[in-house]
């Protein structure tokens, strides 16, 4: 069966810092991969997404990057850290192509506080 | 541009009763996905129910049912028979027509369900 797995699940860093967070799928193989953040008590906003290695899609103008070294793994960074970088992100893996209704499928998420 | 409401912030149940959870959207494409993700407190997205927008019939999984009028635009989300486990953060989404499957998500609801 998938799973996917991010890490570390709480972070505290403070303004200026670098940033990195992982994610890795398992048991399956070319999947689409996504960043959100929800902000406290919002819904989710798409950072990035990517449908291959390489292969990067940024939503939103931001302090944050991604990067997809390889196929079942998804990296977000930062330089330095903003205060408006805090919040919850959220790592997601759907099934490439049409053979799926494209749900995506959660990592357990990454709380971040800039201090 | 395709988007999401939800209007309720908050909801209340009281235990072995049904809820519904609202969700409208707007889009012009003919072609659509419709889901709903459960939030716990822990953070994880969970993966509830899945409605296309040619499918004939309502989406039913269990206890979760999503009450699809196309016409209206709507996408409400019913809870049969609600447990204290219910209580959670619910998101409605739709994807974007695409190869990546982009899920864009509503503001969210909050259900709380009461002995």
């Amino acid at each position: 069966s998938q799973t996917i797995h991010q890490w570390p699940a709480t972070l505290v860093q403070p303004v200026g810092s670098p940033l990195s967070l992982e994610c890795t799928v398992e048991g399956t193989s070319n999947p689409n991969l996504y960043w959100y953040r929800q902000a406290a008590g919002r819904g989710l906003q798409l950072l990035f997404y990517s449908v291959g290695i390489g292969q990067i899609s940024s939503e939103v103008p931001q302090n944050l990057s991604a990067s997809r070294p390889q196929d079942r793994q998804f990296i977000l960074s930062s330089k330095k850290l903003l205060l408006s970088d805090s919040g919850f992100y959220l790592c997601a893996w759907s099934v490439s192509g049409r053979a799926s209704a494209g749900e995506l499928f959660f990592g357990e998420g990454s709380r971040l506080t800039v201090l | 541009a395709q988007k999401i409401t939800q209007t309720q912030p908050g909801m209340f149940v009281q235990e072995k009763e049904a809820v519904t959870l609202d969700c409208t959207y707007d889009t012009s494409d003919p072609s659509y996905g419709l889901f709903w993700y459960k939030q716990p407190s822990s953070g994880e997205m969970i993966f509830l129910i899945y409605q296309g927008s040619y499918d004939q019939q309502n989406a039913t999984e269990g206890r979760y049912s999503l009450n699809f009028q196309k016409a209206r635009k709507s996408a409400n989300l019913v809870i049969s028979a609600s447990q204290l486990g219910d209580s959670a953060m619910y998101f409605c989404a739709m994807r974007e027509r695409g190869n990546t499957d982009k899920l864009i998500f509503g503001t969210g609801t909050r259900l709380q369900v009461f002995p």
